[in-house]
């Protein structure tokens, strides 16, 4: 089954600790790409990768960090976390994103909700 | 600075009538305009989505009306069905660049 599968659904954790969100996709699509949801501002990306080993910033991207060392994994890294960084993350795949013949369409994982006390 | 506004928060309907959702944009150069439809506990799935030189997309219940010149776009859902109570995400893109996603509505479905 194709899919996008994020680890894990649910955390709770302190202000500090530092933590890993993983996320692999199963259909050998190039572009994968971070989201977090808040209420009233909708989905905004983190960051993105085109490919292997190339990744850039999306809309907000402070306070993350991310790596592209195989196709399928894109791990969403938060170093120091902290309360504002409470939310509900998605991670997303795409075949095509950003190139000819791109219709948008995106592929979510179900979603990681991650609180920081 | 939003460039994809979703101004309704919420709406309800009743089972039967039709659904109206409805979404706006500031970008004259994206390209191709979708709404994904997310349960609670769950991703954002696609849903339709139609490309900027057509005016209407229809896919069974679903239909998306895209005016340009009031840079805005509609999902139409008839009959609504209590299983289409969900948050609808409207989105759209510029070529070769990423998805803008609006704030979302709450679609709540009454039998």
């Amino acid at each position: 089954e194709a899919q996008v599968t994020q680890n894990p659904r649910y955390l709770i954790t302190v202000t500090g600790k530092k933590l890993t969100v993983t996320c692999s996709q199963n259909m050998n699509h190039e572009y994968m790409s971070w989201y977090r949801q808040d209420p009233g501002l909708g989905l905004r990306q983190i960051y993105y990768s085109m490919n292997v080993e190339v990744t850039d910033k999306g809309d907000v991207p402070e306070g993350y960090k991310v790596s592209r060392k195989e196709k399928r994994n894109f791990p969403l890294i938060l170093e120091s976390p902290s309360p504002n960084q409470t939310s509900l993350y998605f991670c997303a795949s795409s075949l095509r994103q950003g190139r000819m013949g791109d219709t948008g369409e995106l592929f979510f994982g179900e979603g990681s909700r991650l609180t920081v006390l | 600075d939003q460039q994809v506004k979703q101004n309704s928060p919420s709406l309800s309907v009743q089972e039967g009538r039709i659904s109206i959702l409805n979404c706006d944009y500031t970008n004259s150069m994206f390209d191709y305009f979708l709404w994904y439809k997310k349960y609670p506990a769950e991703g954002p799935t696609f849903l339709i989505s139609i490309s900027s030189i057509k005016d209407k997309n229809e896919d069974g219940r679903f239909t998306v009306f895209l005016n340009k010149s009031a840079k805005h776009l509609s999902l139409h859902i008839v009959p609504s069905q209590p299983g289409d109570s969900a948050v609808y995400f409207c989105a759209a893109k510029e070529y070769g660049n990423k998805l803008v996603f609006g704030a979302g509505t709450i679609l709540r479905v009454k039998s």
